[in-house]
């Protein structure tokens, strides 16, 4: 059972909206930054968003998260066929070790 | 651009050492700036990270508690990439092992390498 608590699986159609929520407690998102990261099938998790609703270079601003005590939403707009995958949300605990969501499927309908 | 090329065996038996090796490319595996970790995947673990290896005037490392008695993550500066090795593995230790760069974040990994625990 991981430490962060998402939903299993999420859907809508293409050009829609969709969040996903990324629960956790005061030791890990209640006081450390949240990342998330997309993971398409076969491939290695690719960073979405850093410190809570930071884009790397090259990620669309269709992904956008944010942090509200100890929960981070990640959101993406204007759905496409090609978000969908597993996407993960992770952050520091304070008992010295990097903590992870179970994961969540999005599937484009 | 920041590369992870990982390298190592599909197949360990149990009992045995897990040993696995995160080739760097566009970094240093000394920088002052970079954290070097090893996380793993499996469909009953989901995403577990292992640990990590630092330099910050000396080399520090950090260990998760699942797996601290048994784990050794190793810088090799002459060759710049990141070694671990996991010993007295079961079958429970079978999954995807990855390393990454990051405190977290974790902005670049490599490919990753499917490790199977079987006699």
């Amino acid at each position: 059972q991981s430490v962060l608590t998402q939903p299993p699986s999420v859907s809508a159609a293409p050009g829609q909206t969709v969040t996903i929520s990324c629960s956790g407690s005061s030791s890990n998102i209640g006081s450390n930054s949240v990342s998330w990261y997309q993971q398409l099938p076969g491939t290695a998790p690719k960073l979405l968003i850093y410190e809570n609703n930071e884009r790397p270079s090259g990620i669309p601003d269709r992904f956008s998260g944010s942090k509200s005590d100890t929960s981070a939403t990640l959101g993406i707009t204007g759905l496409q066929t090609g978000d969908e995958a597993d996407y993960y949300c992770g952050t520091w605990d304070s008992s010295l070790s990097v903590v992870f969501g179970g994961g969540t499927k999005l599937t484009v309908l | 651009q920041v590369q992870l090329q990982q390298s190592g065996p599909g197949l360990v038996k149990p009992s045995q050492t897990l040993s696995l090796t995160c080739a760097i490319s566009g970094d240093s595996v000394s920088s002052k700036f970079a954290t070097w970790n090893w996380i793993r995947q499996s469909p009953s673990r989901g995403l577990e990270w292992l640990g990590r290896t630092y330099y910050r005037s000396k080399w520090y490392d950090d260990y998760a508690v699942s797996v601290k008695t048994r784990i050794t993550i190793n810088p090799d500066t002459s060759k710049n990439q990141v070694s671990l090795h996991l010993n007295s593995v079961t079958p429970e230790d079978t999954a995807v092992y990855y390393c990454s760069r990051g405190d977290p974040p974790f902005d670049y990994w490599g490919q990753g390498t499917l490790v199977t625990v079987s006699s």
